[in-house]
């Protein structure tokens, strides 16, 4: 079965700060992509980070990086220099193939980022 | 804004009742897709539709349906509602058929209590 297991329920962070958090998925795809939602108190999902599994570098999106290691199919979110707005739950994400297009989400990380 | 919208933002209702939930897609998205958040299940897929044609299924109930109009808006129609039929329900959109090479642009969610 393919899942995705964020293994860390919540998570806390001091503003300016780095933080990771982490993300493992199972698959037998070879090619597919990996996502980073963040659902702040609005409640509404949005789209931090996507990284391609045939590209070996490491996306990266201001304060946002991942470390993708296919091989350990981990998919880690670095958030640098934390801010107050960073505050959310962040969702990782995997779209199921072989005749099925949805996403699969793990349970998500809280983080709170403390001034 | 990512320019999908969905109404009612929140909806109170009696169990047995039936409810429609409404999603008007981003300009030019011919994909929705349906997703119910619940805070034991986290986020599930339901259902996904292309074009005005089922494309995809999820863990969607039978007492659910959904369907997508000529002009691309779609419904979610929930009815014998339960308790357990409470939760957050997002619709979002992607311009292609293919969530796994697309990002997806989320609503901002309807709200359903039954109470």
């Amino acid at each position: 079965a393919q899942t995705v297991t964020q293994s860390q329920p919540e998570m806390s962070v001091q503003e300016a700060e780095t933080v990771t958090l982490s993300c493992t998925y199972d698959t037998s795809e070879s090619n597919y992509y990996l996502f980073w939602y963040k659902q702040p108190p609005s409640r509404q999902m949005i789209l931090v980070i996507r990284q391609e599994a045939y590209k070996q570098q490491n996306a990266t999106e201001n304060r946002f990086s991942v470390n993708f290691q296919k091989a350990a199919k981990s998919f880690s979110l670095k958030i640098s220099d934390s801010q107050l707005g960073d505050t959310a739950m962040y969702f990782c994400a995997f779209p199921l193939r072989g005749g099925s297009e949805k996403l699969v989400f793990g349970k998500g990380t809280k983080l709170t980022v403390n001034p | 804004d990512s320019g999908v919208t969905q109404t009612p933002k929140h909806l109170i209702t009696a169990t047995g009742q039936r409810v429609t939930l409404r999603c008007s897609p981003r300009s030019g998205d011919l994909s929705v897709y349906w997703y119910q958040q619940s805070l034991d299940q986290g986020l599930q897929f339901l259902i996904q539709y292309y074009n005005g044609e089922e494309r995809a299924k999820g863990n969607i109930l039978e007492r659910f349906s959904a369907q997508q109009f000529p002009d691309l808006h779609s419904e979610l129609n929930l009815s014998s509602l339960e308790l357990g039929d409470s939760a957050l329900y997002f619709c979002a959109s992607s311009v292609v058929g293919r969530v796994g090479t697309g990002e997806l642009f989320f609503g901002e969610g309807s709200r359903l209590t039954v109470l």
